[in-house]
C-alpha cells in the first residue's frame, strides 16, 4: 500500500525559505504511473495546490506560486522536496504531498492519496 | 468571482440522500471538466472519494462505498457529489476540485452535518 510521509522543520522565519521532503513507501518514485506534488492547506485560504512533478524533471506549478516554488526528486531514496522562499505568515498551513495517477507522461489526474500532513508556520 | 463555489454547510438525517453541489464560475463549462470529490474529516488529510466527467469517464476511489456518486447539472453548471443511505461517519468537510487554467483549483468545501 502506497505511504506517503511529509517531514521538515515545523518553524521558518519570515523571508527564508521553507524546505519540506516526501518519502514514498509501499512503491517506487519513478515507476511511471505516478505524479507526485505538494497541497497546502490554510484556514485563510483553505486548499491551494502548489504543484507536481513527474520522477524524469518535469513540473508543473500553481502561476501564483510559480516565482518562489522548486519541485524536486531524488529516486534513489525515493523522495521528493519543496522549496518555498521568500516565505511570510501567509505561508503558515499544512502542508501535504500527494500522488496522482499519471495517464501520460505529461498527463495526470487529480491527486489520490495524500501524506498525513506536516504543519509549518513562518514567525520570527 | 471564485472558480468553484460550495455551499459552506449543509445539514441531512441518517438513512436520508445529501446532494452536495460545486457551482463553476460563469464561462467555465461544467461539461468540459472532470470533477474531483474530497472528503476530509477533523484532524485528517482529504481523502479521495471519486471523479466524474461523464458516465463513461468516471472512477471511484478505492474503498470508496458505492453510495458515494458523482454527477452533473449543466442547467445549474454543476458538479454533483450525492451521498445515499447518509451515515454519522460521513459527517465531515467535502471539497470538489477541477484543473482549470493551468492550475488545480478548490473549492471551499461544504460542511456536512448528519443528524
Amino acid at each position: 500500500q502506497l505511504q506517503l510521509q511529509e517531514s521538515g522543520p515545523g518553524l521558518v522565519k519570515p523571508s527564508e525559505t521553507l524546505s519540506l521532503t516526501c518519502t514514498v513507501s509501499g512503491g517506487s518514485i519513478s515507476s511511471g504511473s505516478s505524479f507526485w506534488g505538494w497541497i497546502r492547506q490554510s484556514p485563510g485560504k483553505g486548499l491551494e495546490w502548489i504543484g507536481t512533478m513527474y520522477y524524469s524533471g518535469s513540473t508543473y506549478y500553481n502561476p501564483s506560486l510559480k516565482s518562489r516554488v522548486t519541485i524536486s526528486v531524488d529516486t534513489s531514496k525515493n523522495q521528493f522536496s519543496l522549496k518555498l522562499t521568500s516565505v511570510t505568515a501567509a505561508d503558515t498551513a499544512v502542508y501535504y504531498c500527494v500522488r496522482h495517477p499519471s495517464y501520460s507522461s505529461n498527463s495526470f489526474y487529480g491527486m489520490d492519496v495524500w501524506g498525513q500532513g506536516t504543519t509549518v508556520t513562518v514567525s520570527s | 468571482q471564485a472558480v468553484l463555489t460550495q455551499p459552506s454547510s449543509l445539514s441531512a438525517s441518517p438513512g436520508a440522500s445529501a446532494s452536495l453541489t460545486c457551482t463553476l464560475r460563469s464561462g467555465i463549462n461544467v461539461g468540459t471538466y472532470r470533477i474531483y470529490w474530497y472528503q476530509q474529516k477533523p484532524g485528517s488529510p482529504p481523502q479521495y472519494l471519486l471523479r466524474y466527467k461523464s458516465d463513461s469517464d468516471k472512477q471511484q476511489g478505492s474503498g470508496v462505498p458505492s453510495r458515494f456518486s458523482g454527477s452533473k447539472d449543466a442547467s445549474a453548471n454543476a458538479g454533483i457529489l450525492l451521498i445515499s443511505g447518509l451515515q454519522s461517519e460521513d459527517e465531515a468537510d467535502y471539497y470538489c476540485m477541477i484543473w482549470s487554467s493551468s492550475a488545480l483549483v478548490f473549492g471551499g468545501g461544504t460542511k456536512l452535518t448528519v443528524l
